[in-house]
């Protein structure tokens, strides 16, 4: 099992809907997880951080944590053709603390 | 405000020759510091992190190296190129360990 896994897609969704990114780590105890943006040829933008149980919103943004399910995902409201980009999932692991684990990413298409 | 600078943008290589790239932090004091690479369409590779002068923690064994020679100061290296280690590189900070990290502009390497 990787330690953090993402849905590589492509995930296609349509102007106006609400896009859903998840993903699911391994080290029970992390505590810590991010979502980052990354347009093509670019570097990784932090976008959120979420340290604790349930919804967290920034905006279009919402991060929702469920440890006991090892769970955590990215919803997007009213997609936009610029959030078309790869998101990554990025944990911080009990063991090996000094680091982040980072998800394969999911690259979104918002279509217009 | 925290300022990460990378250099250069795109770099083209011969197979076997040197490599050097830079990474500076500005606004913050002792920063940790990390070195990933990006495969085409791949994950983040975390390479190496440094949580002090001096300190080099190696992630993944390759022809690849680290220093830190000043505080905000972060260098990779090898002696001689191969194929496979074209790839984006991104150096990345942050102030507590592991999280979150802000990244770098990145450098796309292509060695020929």
């Amino acid at each position: 099992q990787k330690e953090v896994e993402q849905n590589s897609g492509p995930l296609s969704v349509p102007e106006g809907a609400i896009a859903s990114l998840n993903c699911t780590y391994s080290d029970r105890g992390s505590q810590s997880f991010f979502w980052y943006r990354q347009y093509s040829g670019k570097s990784p933008e932090l976008i959120m951080s979420i340290y604790s149980n349930g919804d967290k919103e920034d905006g279009r943004f919402t991060a929702q944590l469920n440890k006991a399910s090892q769970y955590v995902s990215l919803l997007i409201r009213d997609s936009q053709p610029s959030d078309s980009a790869t998101y990554l999932c990025a944990v911080k692991m009990i063991q090996g603390a000094q680091k982040l684990v980072f998800g394969q990413g999911t690259r979104l298409t918002i279509n217009p | 405000s925290q300022t990460i600078h990378q250099w250069p943008a795109t770099l083209v290589q011969p197979v076997g020759s040197p490599l050097s790239l830079e990474c500076t932090v500005e606004g913050t004091s002792n920063p940790n510091l990390y070195w990933y690479r990006q495969a085409a369409g791949r994950g983040l590779q975390l390479l190496f992190y440094s949580v002090g002068i001096g300190q080099i923690s190696s992630e993944v064994p390759q022809n690849l190296s680290a220093s830190r020679p000043q505080d905000r100061q972060f260098i990779l290296s090898s002696k001689k190129l191969l194929l496979s280690d074209s790839g984006f590189y991104l150096c990345a900070w942050s102030v507590i360990q592991g999280q979150p990290q802000h990244f770098g502009d990145g450098t796309r390497l292509s060695i020929l």
